[in-house]
């Protein structure tokens, strides 16, 4: 069975500062996708940053960045550089084949 | 060019009711998911389509629930006999492929009532 946990249901940031939202897993699969969604108040879901479970190299894509640890099924985000526009929950995501598994989700308050 | 659409984005109704929510896919995009989610939570897997193959149904959380994908294109998810516990959010997402890293790209929802 595939399972995705998000164990902190809210956090806040002050903004300008960094943040970084835990996520764990549990997949027996070895070829999977790791990915991070943002779902803002509007209630549209985009996609944040992915990451390939066959690489070792952490996803960057400009102020969000991943810590993906294999062995530890980890896969945290680090957002810098706190904006206003961050605020909204996160969603963690993991791909295995067809199917997605999601986390509860983690809201983040930015402060100003 | 277009994202996924979903029509209503929003749908009251009588407990007892069918009802029918549209899912407009992004053109060119092969699989086609359904997901609910309710208030504070995450989503939970309905169905996926995947071009001609067979939907994964197995997601479904009864027989009142049911989804067709015409043409390969727009998808209708059916509820009938609505029951307050099905009150949620309904959304879409369509993605390019399947597997590899294609991502999904997701709609805007319905938000479902059940009074």
């Amino acid at each position: 069975a595939q399972t995705v946990t998000q164990s902190q249901p809210e956090m806040s940031v002050q903004e300008a500062e960094t943040v970084t939202l835990s996520c764990t897993y549990d997949t027996s699969e070895s070829d999977y996708y790791l990915f991070w969604y943002k779902q803002p108040p509007s209630r549209q879901m985009i996609l944040v940053i992915r990451q390939e479970a066959y690489k070792q190299q952490n996803a960057t894509e400009n102020r969000f960045s991943v810590n993906f640890q294999k062995a530890a099924k980890s896969f945290s985000l680090k957002i810098s550089d706190s904006q206003l526009g961050d605020a909204a929950m996160y969603f963690c995501a993991l791909r295995n084949f067809n199917k997605f598994y999601f986390g509860s989700g983690t809201k983040l308050n930015v402060k100003p | 060019g277009a994202g996924v659409s979903q029509s209503p984005s929003n749908k009251v109704t009588e407990k007892g009711k069918d009802v029918e929510l549209r899912c407009d896919p992004i053109s060119g995009h092969t699989a086609l998911y359904w997901y609910r989610q309710s208030l504070g939570q995450g989503l939970e897997f309905l169905i996926y389509f995947q071009g001609n193959s067979a939907p994964d149904k197995s997601g479904l959380p009864s027989d009142r629930f049911s989804a067709e994908r015409t043409g390969g294109s727009v998808s209708t998810l059916t509820i009938q006999r609505t029951q307050q516990e099905d009150s949620a959010v309904y959304l879409c997402a369509s993605s390019l492929g399947q597997g590899g890293a294609y991502e999904q790209y997701f709609g805007p929802g319905t938000r479902l009532t059940v009074t």
